[in-house]
């Protein structure tokens, strides 16, 4: 298995440019999550899926936007990116409340 | 705002010696879990506790949780520099959304 997998691993974009974070999962796992860490803090959670064709805001879902189509599959896409959106993105996944399994992560640099 | 805190904020030992690491949280849980993050990587699961448990052992790895408190302590015995990380708790309520801490950060020196 390969786990839980991110594209890209590194991210530049400009104010206001849109872009599509990928995570993918090959565990068969019901529970997907978006997270953003910022430096030297911990991870707050940006939405959640809890199945193909769920999805739920988190603590903060203001300019991203997900889509559950697959149980494999969570995008999360960024509106109109802004400097406040710097962040290291975190997508992981797990069944039911049991361990949750990360992917390496995104980093992401909006100018 | 975020459900668990952690204390202390950083933490610095000798190798060889104990680290202990609390978690605080507000509102009550399912489980509790502890997570270690090396520098610019993901999280990697290290142990979790269930609600009806009050001490888990993993290796040398102890866990405590005191539900009438709302917190929880993980204990690394005999540190390694290879445990220098950050340590996060994340606690799983209601809805089973894990909520995860600011974390400690260990630096283990040898």
């Amino acid at each position: 298995n390969a786990g839980v997998t991110q594209t890209p691993k590194f991210q530049v974009l400009k104010t206001g440019q849109s872009m599509t974070l990928q995570c993918a999962q090959d565990m068969n796992h019901e529970y997907m999550s978006w997270y953003r860490q910022d430096p030297g803090m911990g991870l707050r959670l940006i939405h959640y899926s809890v199945g193909a064709g769920i999805t739920d805001q988190g603590e903060v879902p203001n300019g991203y936007n997900v889509s559950r189509s697959t149980t494999e599959d969570f995008p999360l896409r960024l509106l109109s990116a802004a400097p406040s959106q710097t962040s290291v993105y975190f997508c992981a996944s797990r069944k039911s409340a049991t361990t949750q399994y990360f992917g390496p992560g995104t980093r992401l640099t909006v100018l | 705002s975020q459900q668990g805190e952690e204390d202390p904020q950083a933490l610095s030992i000798q190798e060889g010696e104990n680290a202990t690491m609390n978690c605080s949280y507000k509102t009550s849980i399912n489980n509790l879990q502890w997570y270690r993050q090396n520098s610019g990587r993901g999280l990697v699961h290290l142990i979790l506790i269930r609600s009806n448990e009050r001490e888990k052992h993993s290796g040398r790895l102890r866990v405590t949780l005191d539900t009438s408190k709302k917190s929880s302590s993980l204990l690394i015995t005999a540190s390694r520099a290879a445990d220098t990380a950050s340590y996060f708790c994340a606690t799983a309520g209601t809805g089973n959304m894990l909520t995860f801490g600011g974390g400690t950060r260990l630096m283990v020196k040898p």
